[in-house]
C-alpha cells in the first residue's frame, strides 16, 4: 500500500542546470497534480495530468518548466536552466478520479535548492 | 476560484477540543469544502470534506453552516501531533480538473 512516492527527496542544482523531479502516483491512480511551495508560503497549483495528457497547466511558468505523465513510468516535472528563484518544495499528488469530492494524496515532496 | 478566509494562527492546549473556523461566503452550490493539513516538512494530508451535511471521521468533524457560507473543523481532543497548518479549500471542477487552490491556512499550535 505504497503512497505517492517522490524522488529525490532533496535535489541540489547550480544555476543553469536541469532539474528532474519524479512522482509515482498511488497504485491505480491515473490523475497527477504538481504543486510548488515557496519558503513560508502556501502551495500553488502548477499542472494537472492524466496518463499521457496535460489537462490543465494554468499554473506552470511559461518558460523552462514542463511536465509529462507517460503511459509507463512516473510523472516527471522538468525545470531547465534553473535559477535561484526556483528553490522551493515541489509536491506531487494523485487521485483516483477527477470529481470535485475526490481526495488528493500527496507525496513528501522534493526540496529543490539552487546554488 | 472561490475564496476562503481563515485566521492566520490559533493556539490550544493538549487534550482540549479545537475549533478551526473558515469563511467561504462566495461558495457555489457545487463546491465541496475540503480540509487538509500540513505537518512540518511534509506534504499536505487529507483531513475531511463535505458538501452540506456535517461529517465525522476518525480524525475530525466538519460542521457546515446551513447557508454553507462558513464551516468549522473540530478536533475533539488535540494532541501535540495535531500541530500543523490547516487549509480550508473549496473544490470544484475547473477546466475539467479537480483543482484544489490552497490559501495561507491556519497555523495551529498545541501547548503541552
Amino acid at each position: 500500500n505504497a503512497g505517492v512516492m517522490q524522488n529525490p527527496r532533496h535535489l541540489v542544482r547550480r544555476r543553469g542546470q536541469e532539474a528532474r523531479l519524479r512522482c509515482s502516483p498511488m497504485k491505480g491512480h491515473s490523475h497527477v497534480y504538481w504543486y510548488r511551495q515557496l519558503p513560508e508560503e502556501g502551495l500553488k497549483f502548477m499542472v494537472y495530468l492524466q496518463k499521457e495528457n496535460i489537462i490543465d497547466e494554468s499554473g506552470m511558468p511559461k518558460e523552462r518548466f514542463s511536465a509529462e505523465f507517460p503511459k509507463e513510468g512516473p510523472s516527471i516535472l522538468r525545470i531547465q536552466q534553473v535559477v535561484r528563484g526556483d528553490s522551493a518544495a515541489y509536491f506531487c499528488a494523485s487521485s483516483l478520479n477527477r470529481d470535485s469530492n475526490e481526495k488528493l494524496f500527496f507525496g513528501s515532496g522534493t526540496q529543490l535548492s539552487v546554488l | 476560484d472561490a475564496k476562503t478566509t481563515q485566521p492566520n494562527s490559533m493556539e490550544s492546549n493538549e487534550e482540549e477540543p479545537v475549533h478551526l473556523p473558515c469563511n467561504h461566503s462566495t461558495i457555489s452550490g457545487t463546491d465541496y469544502i475540503h480540509w487538509y493539513r500540513q505537518l512540518p516538512s511534509q506534504g499536505p494530508e487529507y483531513v475531511i470534506h463535505g458538501l452540506t451535511s456535517n461529517v465525522n471521521n476518525r480524525m475530525a468533524s466538519l460542521a457546515i453552516a446551513e447557508d454553507r457560507k462558513s464551516s468549522t473543523l473540530i478536533l475533539h481532543r488535540a494532541t501535540l501531533r495535531d500541530a500543523a497548518v490547516y487549509y480550508c479549500i473549496l473544490s470544484a471542477l475547473l477546466q475539467g480538473a479537480q483543482k484544489l487552490v490552497f490559501g495561507q491556512g491556519t497555523r495551529l499550535t498545541i501547548n503541552p
